[in-house]
């Protein structure tokens, strides 16, 4: 059974760099074609796909946000980490990783999101 | 703007069909497989389609198509608790960007 869980800080200030880590189970980012994405959705909003990392490190991040963005991954923790520099009010959203279905751009598997506001 | 279009609200009554749709171009559905993902009263999304393929555990009152550069969702037989958001998405090679439609409210009267 594939679970993932969002955590890190639920309020940030702007200009800081927030930093969110997604702990999974019942996969392995070693496995070839597996790979774990970050989407947000501010409140009211749309969802906003962020980044995306591969089980061979490969990194796609939202072109509107890479300059902010950074991805990383550590296997042996079943973990993925995202950072966001220089954050501002607008940053603020519910944020969620979510598992990428092999083979394909779906997500098949969301953790419960995590909500970050962010003051000014 | 999204990149991918949908219906701001859809409605219908139990037991009716629905057809959700979700208009793109040939950079985006008409290339790649669309994940279509439920969200009820802003918790986490679901996916219930992708492609014509159902997830395990969606009921199969779910199903899904395409047609060119539009996907659609269609609910047949509505049930009070299918009310959610529903979002599309999927790749687009020329923005080299995961692109969500806005989005459609869908309520069971």
């Amino acid at each position: 059974q594939i679970t993932l869980k969002e955590s890190g800080p639920t309020l940030v200030k702007s200009t800081q760099t927030l930093t969110l880590t997604c702990t999974f189970s019942g996969f392995s980012l070693s496995t070839s074609g597996v790979g774990v994405g970050w989407i947000r959705q501010p409140p009211g909003k749309a969802l906003e796909w962020l980044a995306l990392i591969y089980w061979d490190d490969d990194k796609r991040y939202s072109p509107s946000l890479r300059s902010r963005l950074t991805i990383t991954k550590d296997t042996s923790k079943s973990q993925v980490v995202l950072t966001l520099t220089n954050v501002d009010p607008m940053d603020t959203s519910t944020y969620y990783c979510a598992h990428r279905k092999s083979g394909y751009y779906i997500f098949d598997f969301w953790g419960q999101g995590t909500l970050v506001t962010v003051s000014s | 703007q999204s990149a991918l279009t949908q219906e701001a609200s859809v409605s219908g009554t139990v037991g009716q069909k629905v057809t959700l749709s979700c208009t793109g171009n040939s950079n985006n559905i008409g290339s790649y497989t669309v994940g279509w993902y439920q969200q009820i009263s802003h918790g986490a999304p679901k996916t219930v389609m992708f492609g014509n393929s159902l997830p395990s555990g969606i009921p199969d009152r779910f199903s899904g198509s395409k047609s060119g550069t539009t996907a659609s969702l269609t609910i047949s037989g509505l049930q009070p608790e299918d009310e959610a958001d529903y979002y599309c998405s999927t790749w687009d090679y020329s923005l080299s960007d995961w692109v969500f439609g806005g989005g459609t409210k869908l309520t069971v009267l």
